[in-house]
């Protein structure tokens, strides 16, 4: 596609469930970022992969956020046994990984945890 | 890390007026952009400037990575020019707390 594109772009889900958010990042992008951005904030880094590899994870908060990227391409950011406190936009992005270094986002997902 | 800091935090303009944002941050910097983030949410890229100015339309940036700030410039501003403006310091994939601006007709 020409664009980031993100799904679902809503979510609801009650405390304790798991959620999976999925992203699919501009073709032939090798970098790809998750970000959260609570509600009047900026948006804050959760976690960065070149091409499969996840290169820095030291923004995810605990150990329930788990982000994979198998075949270099796709990637999904899961939630385990969500709390209120994860209730946000989550952002990808995606860039080159050489020259310049523009990040392209996409439309976010909103997760509500109820 | 680094500190990136933006002012000011809110501006309201009537149609028409110009404005000036302003991001410092607190260690050189390699890569920086400006979003503006529409009311719906979406981050939209205005300029990627690691230095240097750069111009698009009513828009212009200019970066000045030695004494470690970047200014945005909205001329003749519109109702659609409202929402929230970030400057990201790439390098560290961190964001400042945005300015929210409102252009009022």
């Amino acid at each position: 596609g020409a664009g980031v594109s993100q799904s679902p772009r809503y979510k609801v889900a009650k405390r304790g469930q798991d959620v999976a958010l999925r992203c699919d990042p501009i073709s032939g992008h090798v970098s790809l970022f998750w970000y959260q951005q609570a509600l009047g904030q900026g948006p804050e880094f959760l976690t960065y992969f070149q091409n499969e590899a996840q290169l820095d994870k030291s923004g995810l908060p605990s150990d329930r956020f788990f982000a994979e990227r198998p075949e270099g391409s796709v990637s999904t950011l899961k939630i385990q046994r969500t709390q209120q406190e994860d209730s946000a936009v989550y952002l990808c992005a995606s860039s080159f990984l050489t020259g310049d270094y523009e990040q392209y986002f996409g439309p976010g997902t909103r997760l509500t945890v109820t | 890390g680094i500190q990136v800091e933006q002012s000011p935090p809110d501006l309201i303009l009537q149609e028409g007026a110009n404005s000036t944002l302003r991001c410092n941050f607190s260690d050189s910097v390699n890569n920086l952009q400006w979003f503006h983030q529409n009311p719906w949410g979406q981050l939209i890229n205005l300029f990627y400037i690691p230095s240097g100015t750069k111009q698009n339309g009513r828009l212009s940036a200019t970066t000045v990575a030695t004494e470690r700030y970047s200014l945005l410039y909205i001329s003749s501003s519109q109702t659609t020019d409202s929402g929230v403006y970030f400057c990201a310091v790439v390098d560290d994939m961190r964001f400042g707390a945005g300015t929210r601006l409102t252009v009022k007709p």
